[in-house]
């Protein structure tokens, strides 16, 4: 069945260092990837989003590729800061199997110090 | 994201207790789903409501009772619970299932 896979957290950066989550994933057919963001007490969001190979989804100085020759849609962003400070989820949305469910890895939780 | 709002936000209960979730999507989505999501685990998906149709249910106990009565609301009715049913519980809608999915902000659940 369909899976992703995240890199473990907690990730502890300092200020202004250059973020990458690693997310990989396994599906039959032809999906789309996201990457939630949920924020201390709040609910989950979307931070961005691709819908096919090569793809770039891009938000709020975050950015992911859609790499379907090695299934990976790694997060990255330049320069964090300390509002980033969240739990990161990456997923995958698979219309054409499972309904269109919505699957999620186990979440990457980053610091980041002053 | 103010499109999904979910009542009440933090929730305290006895076994015991009944009492309701409530959430309220302002999108106009026909896709609204519950989400359970504990500590050191996954999102779980409970169900799945498709124009006010249950379309999924996850093998969720029976002490969850979901309620759709229109595209804009869902409802998590709550019975008996236990304490490992203390979690934050989340609403999502979606324009139709296969679409991308927006989350409330949850609700705090915890049975003592």
């Amino acid at each position: 069945g369909n899976s992703v896979t995240q890199m473990e957290g907690p990730v502890t950066l300092s200020e202004e260092a250059f973020l990458t989550i690693n997310c990989t994933y396994t599906a039959t057919g032809y999906p789309s990837l996201f990457w939630y963001v949920q924020y201390p007490g709040e609910g989950l969001q979307l931070l961005l989003k691709a819908t096919k190979a090569d793809d770039k989804g891009s938000n709020k100085g975050f950015e992911a590729t859609y790499r379907k020759e090695t299934t990976s849609f790694h997060l990255e962003k330049g320069s964090v800061q300390v509002s980033d400070s969240a739990v990161y989820f990456c997923a995958l949305s698979d219309p054409y199997n499972q309904g269109g469910k919505l699957i999620f890895g186990q979440g990457t939780e980053l610091s980041v110090k002053p | 994201e103010t499109g999904v709002t979910q009542t009440p936000r933090h929730l305290v209960m006895g076994m015991t207790n009944k009492k309701s979730l409530k959430c309220e999507q302002h999108l106009g989505h026909n896709a609204m789903y519950w989400y359970k999501q504990s500590a050191k685990k996954p999102l779980e998906l409970m169900f799945v409501y498709n124009f006010k149709e249950q379309t999924e249910n996850n093998s969720v106990p029976s002490r969850f009772s979901p309620e759709c009565p229109n595209s804009s609301h869902l409802f998590l009715h709550l019975h008996t619970l236990q304490p490992e049913d203390s979690a934050l519980y989340l609403c999502a809608s979606s324009q139709e299932r296969q679409e991308t999915q927006y989350f409330g902000p949850g609700t705090r659940l915890l049975v003592l």
